[in-house]
């Protein structure tokens, strides 16, 4: 399979507890967005990423959230603290440079803050 | 700041009917995308308008780009029930000062396809 990756699909944690995402781009596409679903609710932009440049950040990103690219290749989306309010799916995108961006998605991370 | 707007929010439709679903969007944009979400499922990709007058078509769907009046259109032919999921138009806006697109995704219209 060669679309974007996400690890884990599942996450299940208690509040105030830090967890981790994981994501895994197109192999050649250069660029990575993270997004946050909630149920009813399109994608919300978070983060975005071009090689390893993290290039902008949402104000919906609290300085509880930090994201990395660190080789251009995978990244990591990290939440400290949790609350319940982080309970959401959570998208990974990658694109190619090129004239239409076009952005393909992951199969999604689905934070649960119990 | 640039908002997007779909209607209707929901939509129910008997097979074999036409229906059209409308993405407004307040700022200027030359880059327009279409989105299916099943259930529980991710985001898949349908089509990519980046320039006025766009008109792509696959099968029973059609999307239409208006820059002018800053409105797309997601046409429905003959719909069938494998057409039930929930459809996201999202529009990218420029930042000038990052260089970059951001994209701002429409709340989403869920269409039950019923036979």
């Amino acid at each position: 399979d060669t679309g974007v990756s996400q690890d884990p699909r599942h996450k299940i944690t208690k509040r105030g507890q830090n967890v981790t995402f994981r994501c895994d781009p197109i192999s050649e596409h250069n660029r990575l967005y993270w997004y946050r679903q909630t149920l009813g609710q399109g994608p919300e932009f978070l983060t975005y990423f071009q090689n390893e440049a993290q290039l902008e950040k949402s104000r919906l990103l609290s300085d509880r959230f930090s994201a990395e690219r660190p080789k251009g290749s995978f990244s990591t989306l990290e939440i400290q603290r949790t609350e319940q309010g982080d309970s959401a799916m959570y998208l990974c995108a990658s694109s190619l440079n090129g004239y239409s961006y076009e952005q393909y998605f992951g199969p999604g991370t689905r934070l649960t803050v119990t | 700041e640039l908002k997007v707007e779909q209607n209707p929010l929901f939509l129910s439709m008997q097979e074999g009917k036409n229906y059209t679903i409308y993405c407004n969007y307040s700022t200027t944009s030359d880059r327009l995308y279409w989105y299916r979400q099943d259930p529980g499922k991710s985001l898949e990709s349908l089509f990519v308008l980046l320039s006025n007058g766009a008109v792509k078509q696959e099968g029973r769907l059609m999307a239409s780009l208006d820059t002018k009046a800053r409105l797309s259109t997601l046409h429905i032919t003959a719909a069938v029930h494998d057409l039930s999921a929930t459809y996201f138009c999202a529009v990218a806006q420029y930042d000038s000062t990052s260089g970059t697109y951001k994209y701002i995704f429409g709340t989403g219209t869920r269409l039950k396809v019923l036979a």
